[in-house]
């Protein structure tokens, strides 16, 4: 059964770079049918798609992050990460990572939708 | 950027009763819409992509209709276990975007 496990500081002080792993168990990440992405939940607001990576290494990242996010993937450790620069208060949230559905073969289908999901992992922004 | 607006913010439904939850695109998305539950402390659970069509192992008290920019997740005689957070997002266009939830409580 594939688990998604999300794991990381919960506290980051302002200015500095929040760093997130996803651990992949029960399935390889090495799959041309999904990508594997970030998703957040701030405070009384609904779910913020952060970014999507392949196992290649190709990725989707949300415009509104204006490249403070880095998304990156270890297919030796079957894992995949975030990366978050310049945090403020307005990061914290509960971060989850999830198994991104194409569809089909992700090079002939473009159906982005979450499949499998991790429990998710709060980190608060605080100094 | 595609505006996801879900209504109502929260619903209050006795058990056993219908719950009709609303989710309205910007613009249209075609049937490009998936519906998601989630609760605290836990992982949130795919229930219908396509806009109609149930997950592995959903319930088929759960159902998911509409197109272009009104959708539509029907949950009917509610459980316990249905009484939570549901957010719908769409895949027709970047960014991937979600509404901000509609959640479900005990009348």
């Amino acid at each position: 059964q594939l688990q998604l496990q999300e794991s990381g500081p919960g506290l980051v002080k302002p200015s500095e770079t929040l760093s997130l792993t996803c651990k992949v168990s029960g399935d390889s990440i090495i799959s041309s049918l999904y990508y594997w992405g970030w998703i957040r939940q701030s405070p009384g607001k609904g779910l913020e798609w952060i970014g999507n990576i392949f196992y290649s290494g190709s990725t989707h990242h949300n415009p509104s992050l204006k490249s403070r996010a880095t998304i990156s993937v270890d297919t030796s450790k079957n894992q995949f990460s975030l990366n978050l620069s310049a945090v403020t208060a307005a990061d914290t949230a509960v971060y989850y990572c999830a198994r991104v559905y194409c569809g089909g073969d992700c090079y002939d289908y473009f159906y982005y939708y979450m499949d499998v999901w991790g429990k998710g992992t709060t980190v608060t922004v605080s100094s | 950027e595609i505006v996801m607006t879900q209504s109502p913010a929260t619903l209050s439904v006795s058990p056993g009763e219908r719950a009709t939850l609303s989710c309205r695109a910007s613009q249209s998305v075609n049937s490009d819409l998936a519906w998601y539950q989630h609760k605290p402390g836990q992982a949130p659970r795919l229930l219908i992509f396509g806009a109609s069509i149930r997950a592995t192992g959903v319930s088929a008290r759960f159902s998911g209709s509409g197109s272009g920019t009104e959708f539509t997740l029907t949950i009917t005689l509610l459980q316990s276990e249905d009484f939570a957070v549901y957010s719908c997002q769409q895949y027709y266009n970047w960014p991937l975007t979600f509404g901000g939830g509609t959640k479900v409580e005990i009348k």
